[in-house]
Protein backbone atom coordinates (compact mmCIF):
# COMPACT_ATOMS: atom_id res chain seq x y z
CA UNK A 1 0.00 0.00 0.00
CA UNK A 2 3.03 2.24 -0.01
CA UNK A 3 2.41 3.70 3.39
CA UNK A 4 -0.36 5.57 2.24
CA UNK A 5 -3.47 6.32 4.68
CA UNK A 6 -6.79 8.33 4.43
CA UNK A 7 -8.75 9.78 6.56
CA UNK A 8 -11.93 9.99 7.57
CA UNK A 9 -12.61 6.75 5.69
CA UNK A 10 -16.03 7.37 5.57
CA UNK A 11 -17.41 10.92 5.82
CA UNK A 12 -21.39 12.47 6.02
CA UNK A 13 -22.18 15.91 5.43
CA UNK A 14 -24.08 18.90 4.56
CA UNK A 15 -24.91 20.88 1.09
CA UNK A 16 -22.62 24.53 1.65
CA UNK A 17 -20.62 23.04 5.39
CA UNK A 18 -16.57 22.87 4.63
CA UNK A 19 -14.80 19.16 4.17
CA UNK A 20 -11.30 18.50 4.79
CA UNK A 21 -10.10 15.08 3.60
CA UNK A 22 -6.31 14.18 4.56
CA UNK A 23 -3.47 12.25 3.01
CA UNK A 24 -0.89 10.43 4.95
CA UNK A 25 2.12 8.91 3.67
CA UNK A 26 5.16 7.45 5.23
CA UNK A 27 7.99 7.20 2.58
CA UNK A 28 8.98 10.44 1.38
CA UNK A 29 7.67 10.32 -2.26
CA UNK A 30 7.48 14.00 -3.92
CA UNK A 31 4.58 13.22 -5.74
CA UNK A 32 0.38 13.38 -4.48
CA UNK A 33 -1.90 13.04 -5.91
CA UNK A 34 -5.97 13.73 -5.25
CA UNK A 35 -8.51 11.65 -6.96
CA UNK A 36 -12.16 11.12 -7.19
CA UNK A 37 -13.82 8.09 -8.66
CA UNK A 38 -17.32 7.50 -9.82
CA UNK A 39 -19.32 5.45 -12.10
CA UNK A 40 -18.73 5.62 -15.39
CA UNK A 41 -15.92 8.45 -14.75
CA UNK A 42 -13.17 6.22 -14.01
CA UNK A 43 -10.28 8.01 -11.94
CA UNK A 44 -10.57 11.80 -12.56
CA UNK A 45 -7.38 14.05 -10.97
CA UNK A 46 -8.46 17.06 -9.28
CA UNK A 47 -5.32 18.16 -7.70
CA UNK A 48 -1.70 17.10 -7.62
CA UNK A 49 1.24 18.06 -5.86
CA UNK A 50 5.09 17.76 -6.75
CA UNK A 51 6.66 19.00 -3.55
CA UNK A 52 6.39 20.72 -0.48
CA UNK A 53 3.85 23.85 -1.01
CA UNK A 54 4.12 22.93 -4.86
CA UNK A 55 0.32 22.50 -6.17
CA UNK A 56 -1.81 22.05 -9.52
CA UNK A 57 -4.75 21.92 -10.81
CA UNK A 58 -6.30 18.47 -12.51
CA UNK A 59 -8.67 18.01 -15.24
CA UNK A 60 -11.53 18.33 -12.31
CA UNK A 61 -10.51 21.14 -9.64
CA UNK A 62 -13.52 23.71 -9.52
CA UNK A 63 -14.48 23.85 -5.71
CA UNK A 64 -11.80 22.13 -4.57
CA UNK A 65 -8.53 23.39 -2.86
CA UNK A 66 -5.51 21.34 -1.78
CA UNK A 67 -2.15 22.05 0.78
CA UNK A 68 0.71 20.37 1.12
CA UNK A 69 2.58 22.10 4.40
CA UNK A 70 4.58 18.91 4.84
CA UNK A 71 5.94 15.70 2.92
CA UNK A 72 3.69 13.58 4.46
CA UNK A 73 0.91 15.05 4.33
CA UNK A 74 -1.95 16.25 1.25
CA UNK A 75 -4.94 17.79 2.30
CA UNK A 76 -8.34 18.10 -0.10
CA UNK A 77 -10.76 20.59 0.73
CA UNK A 78 -14.29 21.33 0.17
CA UNK A 79 -14.96 25.16 0.72
CA UNK A 80 -18.54 24.20 0.48
CA UNK A 81 -19.63 20.72 -0.09
CA UNK A 82 -21.90 20.11 -2.98
CA UNK A 83 -24.54 17.49 -3.62
CA UNK A 84 -22.15 17.20 -6.95
CA UNK A 85 -19.28 16.19 -5.08
CA UNK A 86 -20.34 13.25 -3.20
CA UNK A 87 -17.82 10.41 -4.50
CA UNK A 88 -14.98 8.42 -3.45
CA UNK A 89 -11.97 10.26 -3.04
CA UNK A 90 -8.25 8.22 -3.71
CA UNK A 91 -5.25 9.61 -2.81
CA UNK A 92 -2.04 8.74 -4.53
CA UNK A 93 1.69 8.88 -4.60
CA UNK A 94 4.10 8.02 -7.46
CA UNK A 95 7.31 5.94 -6.66
CA UNK A 96 9.91 7.08 -8.66
CA UNK A 97 12.75 4.36 -10.00
CA UNK A 98 15.23 4.21 -12.31
CA UNK A 99 12.78 2.90 -15.21
CA UNK A 100 9.88 3.20 -14.41
CA UNK A 101 7.40 5.93 -11.96
CA UNK A 102 4.51 4.10 -10.16
CA UNK A 103 1.54 5.40 -8.81
CA UNK A 104 -0.12 3.49 -5.63
CA UNK A 105 -3.28 4.25 -3.96
CA UNK A 106 -4.61 4.94 -0.51
CA UNK A 107 -7.93 2.90 0.93
CA UNK A 108 -10.20 5.97 -0.13
CA UNK A 109 -12.74 7.74 1.79
CA UNK A 110 -16.23 7.78 0.46
CA UNK A 111 -17.71 11.47 1.04
CA UNK A 112 -21.79 11.60 0.93
CA UNK A 113 -23.14 15.22 0.69
CA UNK A 114 -26.76 15.74 1.67
CA UNK B 1 -5.80 13.59 -27.16
CA UNK B 2 -5.83 13.15 -23.22
CA UNK B 3 -8.32 10.87 -23.07
CA UNK B 4 -7.84 6.69 -22.89
CA UNK B 5 -10.91 4.86 -24.43
CA UNK B 6 -11.72 1.43 -22.61
CA UNK B 7 -13.97 -1.21 -23.36
CA UNK B 8 -16.31 -2.69 -22.37
CA UNK B 9 -17.58 -1.08 -19.65
CA UNK B 10 -18.69 -4.40 -18.10
CA UNK B 11 -17.90 -8.50 -18.74
CA UNK B 12 -18.90 -12.02 -17.88
CA UNK B 13 -16.97 -14.51 -18.24
CA UNK B 14 -17.26 -17.98 -17.10
CA UNK B 15 -14.77 -19.52 -14.47
CA UNK B 16 -12.07 -21.34 -16.68
CA UNK B 17 -12.57 -18.71 -19.74
CA UNK B 18 -10.57 -15.81 -21.20
CA UNK B 19 -11.45 -12.25 -20.56
CA UNK B 20 -10.01 -9.62 -22.46
CA UNK B 21 -10.38 -5.60 -21.88
CA UNK B 22 -9.42 -3.07 -24.75
CA UNK B 23 -7.96 0.30 -24.62
CA UNK B 24 -6.94 3.10 -26.64
CA UNK B 25 -5.07 5.76 -26.68
CA UNK B 26 -4.09 9.18 -28.67
CA UNK B 27 -1.58 10.60 -27.44
CA UNK B 28 1.60 9.50 -28.81
CA UNK B 29 4.02 10.74 -26.27
CA UNK B 30 2.35 8.00 -23.78
CA UNK B 31 5.17 5.69 -23.25
CA UNK B 32 3.46 3.60 -20.08
CA UNK B 33 0.53 1.67 -19.90
CA UNK B 34 -0.61 0.23 -16.61
CA UNK B 35 -3.75 -1.76 -15.55
CA UNK B 36 -5.20 -1.20 -12.11
CA UNK B 37 -6.70 -4.14 -10.71
CA UNK B 38 -9.42 -2.76 -7.63
CA UNK B 39 -12.07 -4.61 -5.41
CA UNK B 40 -15.20 -3.60 -3.84
CA UNK B 41 -14.18 -0.96 -0.66
CA UNK B 42 -10.35 -0.99 -1.63
CA UNK B 43 -8.24 1.04 -3.50
CA UNK B 44 -6.95 0.65 -7.01
CA UNK B 45 -3.88 -1.81 -7.06
CA UNK B 46 -1.22 -2.23 -9.75
CA UNK B 47 -1.96 -5.30 -11.94
CA UNK B 48 0.49 -5.36 -14.65
CA UNK B 49 2.27 -2.65 -16.61
CA UNK B 50 4.22 -2.22 -20.13
CA UNK B 51 6.21 0.32 -21.89
CA UNK B 52 6.18 0.38 -26.17
CA UNK B 53 9.71 -1.55 -26.44
CA UNK B 54 7.78 -4.49 -26.73
CA UNK B 55 4.82 -5.91 -27.83
CA UNK B 56 3.82 -8.01 -24.92
CA UNK B 57 4.09 -8.78 -21.30
CA UNK B 58 3.30 -11.89 -19.02
CA UNK B 59 2.64 -12.23 -15.78
CA UNK B 60 1.02 -15.13 -14.49
CA UNK B 61 -2.58 -15.49 -15.69
CA UNK B 62 -2.29 -12.01 -16.97
CA UNK B 63 -1.02 -10.64 -20.28
CA UNK B 64 -0.67 -7.18 -21.70
CA UNK B 65 -0.94 -6.81 -25.25
CA UNK B 66 0.53 -3.39 -27.21
CA UNK B 67 0.09 -2.50 -30.38
CA UNK B 68 1.93 0.55 -31.12
CA UNK B 69 0.89 1.34 -34.62
CA UNK B 70 -3.00 1.10 -33.86
CA UNK B 71 -2.35 3.17 -30.69
CA UNK B 72 -3.91 -0.16 -28.67
CA UNK B 73 -3.49 -2.11 -25.76
CA UNK B 74 -5.28 -4.75 -24.16
CA UNK B 75 -5.09 -7.15 -20.85
CA UNK B 76 -5.95 -10.78 -21.15
CA UNK B 77 -6.58 -12.93 -18.04
CA UNK B 78 -6.08 -16.32 -19.03
CA UNK B 79 -8.14 -19.21 -16.85
CA UNK B 80 -10.48 -16.66 -15.07
CA UNK B 81 -11.44 -17.21 -11.48
CA UNK B 82 -14.05 -15.82 -9.71
CA UNK B 83 -11.40 -14.37 -7.34
CA UNK B 84 -10.93 -12.50 -10.41
CA UNK B 85 -14.15 -10.43 -10.62
CA UNK B 86 -13.65 -7.02 -10.08
CA UNK B 87 -13.37 -3.21 -11.64
CA UNK B 88 -10.13 -3.42 -13.95
CA UNK B 89 -8.72 0.52 -15.31
CA UNK B 90 -6.53 0.88 -17.61
CA UNK B 91 -4.00 3.89 -17.47
CA UNK B 92 -1.51 5.53 -19.75
CA UNK B 93 1.30 8.04 -18.63
CA UNK B 94 3.70 10.09 -20.46
CA UNK B 95 7.62 10.14 -19.46
CA UNK B 96 8.14 13.08 -16.79
CA UNK B 97 4.72 14.21 -16.52
CA UNK B 98 4.03 11.94 -13.55
CA UNK B 99 0.32 12.14 -14.40
CA UNK B 100 -2.23 9.04 -15.17
CA UNK B 101 -4.52 9.41 -17.55
CA UNK B 102 -7.15 6.51 -16.86
CA UNK B 103 -9.66 4.66 -18.82
CA UNK B 104 -13.51 4.27 -17.22
CA UNK B 105 -13.06 0.76 -15.68
CA UNK B 106 -14.46 -2.79 -16.81
CA UNK B 107 -16.67 -4.56 -14.23
CA UNK B 108 -15.61 -8.21 -14.83
CA UNK B 109 -17.70 -10.99 -13.27
CA UNK B 110 -16.39 -14.51 -13.20
CA UNK B 111 -18.86 -17.15 -13.11
CA UNK B 112 -18.15 -19.94 -10.52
Amino acid sequence: DAGITQSPRHKVTETGTPVTLRCHQTENHRYMYWYRQDPGHGLRLIHYSYGVKDTDKGEVSDGYSVSRSKTEDFLLTLESATSSQTSVYFCAITSTGARTDTQYFGPGTRLTVL
Amino acid sequence: QQQVKQSPQSLIVQKGGISIINCAYENTAFDYFPWYQQFPGKGPALLIAIRPDVSEKKEGRFTISFNKSAKQFSLHIMDSQPGDSATYFCAASASGTYKYIFGTGTRLKVLA
